[in-house]
């Protein structure tokens, strides 16, 4: 089970933050990454990044320059900073598992997240 | 970067086949994995490796790929499989996860 978990709202130009919350299961694992996907209202989804519990990651090369991810594995969370919003970035954000690298075989319900003064 | 490309969207008769094509180049040498998501919902996983299903989810969704075409095949729809349907590939050349536009997939 995945949960996401953060602000609904953030102002333009400030850092959306939010954690991931996995349970069931360690998050310590060789067989997993752990995922960041987004889709914006109406639209389709879109690949944030991949992190594995190392910390290794990968990032989606448009948003690699504002995106952080961290993995936390005593509390078994992982997180996501995404800098400098804009309205464009407004979207329910999703938390996934992976199977290796590719297959998200498990989804967090995810959450709205709004930019907005 | 790689793209695929799906049709915005599909309809189909209860009790008829649905066919819901992923385009790539040269797709075939890649992985291709189905989602599904029902509006309001999150995606869940319904094919992987081009035509293996996860428990639990019927053997009326059935995958393959060829060339520069991946399919998602729904026999005997029903109205419980109105939704959107992604294919996602990982880019290996770029180590990005892809997605399709999606398709939305009606049962009329």
């Amino acid at each position: 089970h995945l949960q996401e978990s953060g602000p609904g709202l953030v102002k333009p130009s400030e850092t959306l933050s939010l954690t991931c919350t996995v349970s069931g299961g360690s998050m310590s694992s060789s067989r997993y990454y752990w995922a960041w996907i987004r889709q914006p209202p109406g639209k389709g989804l879109e690949w944030i990044g991949n992190i594995f519990y190392s910390g290794n990651t990968y990032y989606n090369s448009s948003l690699k320059s504002r995106v952080t991810m961290s993995v936390d594995t005593s509390k078994n969370q992982f997180s996501l900073k995404l800098n400098s919003v804009t309205a464009a970035d407004t979207a329910v954000y999703y938390c996934a598992r992976l199977l290796g690298l590719t297959v998200s075989d498990h989804w967090g319900q995810g959450t709205l997240v709004t930019v907005s003064s | 970067s790689y793209v695929l490309v799906q049709p915005p969207s599909l309809s189909v008769a209860p009790g008829q086949t649905a066919k819901v094509t992923c385009g790539g180049i040269n797709i075939k040498s890649k992985e291709v994995h189905w989602y599904q998501q029902k509006a309001g919902q999150a995606p869940i996983l319904v094919i992987y490796d081009d035509r293996d299903r996860p428990s639990g989810i019927p053997e009326r969704f059935s995958g393959s790929s060829s060339g520069n075409t991946a399919t998602l095949t729904i026999s005997r729809v029903e109205a419980g499989d109105e939704a959107a349907y992604y294919c996602q590939v990982w880019d290996s050349d770029n180590d990005h996860q892809v997605f399709g536009g999606g398709t939305k997939l009606t049962v009329l």
